[in-house]
This record gives structure tokens, sequence and C-alpha cells, in this order.
């Protein structure tokens, strides 16, 4: 089945760039996604890049996808505080003609003022 | 447009008990998804709900059922809980276009936090 892994845990200062990385096994995706979840909030879409695309750039946010290696990134660049929270990759395909989506476990991205 | 809402926000059960979800997508939406997530994971999906039907299930035991209304509501039952359901379970409201996967969005729900003691 599909696997989605990440790690758990990046502290940066604020001002610097974050790098949150993720791999995946599914050779299949069709989307590959970045959410955020604030504490005690729901998950909140903050960018996708299609599975044959290499980079998308929006705003602060960069996504490097090397499908070759399924591994998928996000920078964001100029971090703020407001930026701390947990990060979920997520992978989706068509699973039986509908779209399925699988997260992984998210990393908890620590900004230090 | 209210978006996704869910209730309750919270809720305490115990073992064996049984707890009944409530989900509304978001206007224009009409398939509903549930997940599952537990402390410190990412969320698990449970299963989906279009035409009042469930239309694809994750590995979620039958004691996890649902419902969806006429009007694209959904409900999310759970039978006979264990301590290990405990979680937030969150909704996401899609349309025919996301599950065709010509879409790339989802809206998702605040959850409710389940407890089981």
């Amino acid at each position: 089945g599909e696997d989605v892994e990440q790690s758990l845990f990046l502290s940066v200062r604020e001002g610097d760039s974050s790098v949150i990385n993720c791999t995946y096994t599914d050779s299949s995706s069709t989307y590959l996604y970045w959410y955020k979840q604030e504490p005690g909030a729901g998950l909140q879409l903050l960018t996708y890049i299609f599975s044959n695309m290499d980079m998308k750039q929006d705003q602060r946010l960069t996504v490097l996808l090397n499908k070759k290696d399924k591994h998928l990134s996000l920078r964001i660049a100029d971090t703020q505080t407001g930026d701390s929270a947990i990060y979920f990759c997520a992978e989706s395909n068509l699973s039986g003609g509908y779209q399925k989506v699988t997260f992984g476990t998210g990393t908890k991205l620590q900004v230090i003022p | 447009d209210a978006g996704v809402t869910q209730s309750p926000t919270h809720l305490i059960k115990t073992r064996g008990q049984q707890v009944t979800l409530r989900c509304s997508p978001k206007s224009g939406h009409d398939t509903v998804s549930w997940y599952q997530q537990a402390l410190g994971q990412g969320p698990q999906f449970i299963f989906q709900y279009y035409e009042e039907e469930e239309r694809q299930r994750g590995n979620f035991p039958d004691r996890f059922s649902g419902h969806q209304f006429p009007n694209y509501s959904s409900e999310l039952n759970v039978n006979a809980l264990l301590l290990g359901d405990s979680a937030l379970y969150l909704c996401a409201s899609s349309s025919q276009a996301f599950r065709a996967g010509v879409r790339n969005e989802q809206f998702f729900g605040p959850g409710t936090r389940l407890t089981v003691l």
C-alpha cells in the first residue's frame, strides 16, 4: 500500500528558511500536497504539485518534487513565528476510480524568535 | 459560506459505548470523507461517501460505519468503543471533480475530539 514518511521535528530561527522533507512509495501518485495544522485546528491546504511537475513556487513557499527518488520537499522562505505548526505531506492516487489521499505522520515546525 | 462544520467539538465516552459524529460539507460539495487522526499521527482515511453510499473504505473494522443524507451531510458511527479509538475525527468535503482527480482540493472541518475512558 501507499506509505508517506516525514521527519518528526524541525526547529529554525525566525527569518531563516525552513525545509521540510517527505518520501513516499506510490509510483502512481496524481497530486502531492502540503497541509498545515495549527493547534486545535483542522487541516489547511498550503500548496500542491502535480506529479508530472518538478517545482512549484507560491509566494514564500517552494515545493520540489524528485519523482525518481519519490522525494518531496517544502521550503518556507523568511520563516515567521506564525509558521509554527505541524506540516503534513500527502499523496493522492485514483484508487478504483476515486481520488484517495494518504498522509504522512507530520513534521512539527518550531520557529524560534 | 460556513465551510465544513462538525459536531460536537469534543466528546467523552467510555469503553463499549457507541458514538455518532456529524459533518456538514461545504456548499456545492457532494462528497464527504472521514479521517481518524490519533495523537502525534497523520490523518488515516476511514471512508468516503457520495450519493448516499460508501464508495471507498480504508483499513478500519466494521465497528466504523457511516451514513450520508440527501442534503449531503454525513454521520460517522463507532460501536463498541475501544481506548484506541480516542482521536481527532476529521471530516473533509469535496466535489465530483476531486473524486475524479480533476480538482485537487478537499476542505477539512475543525474535527471532533473523541476521548474514550
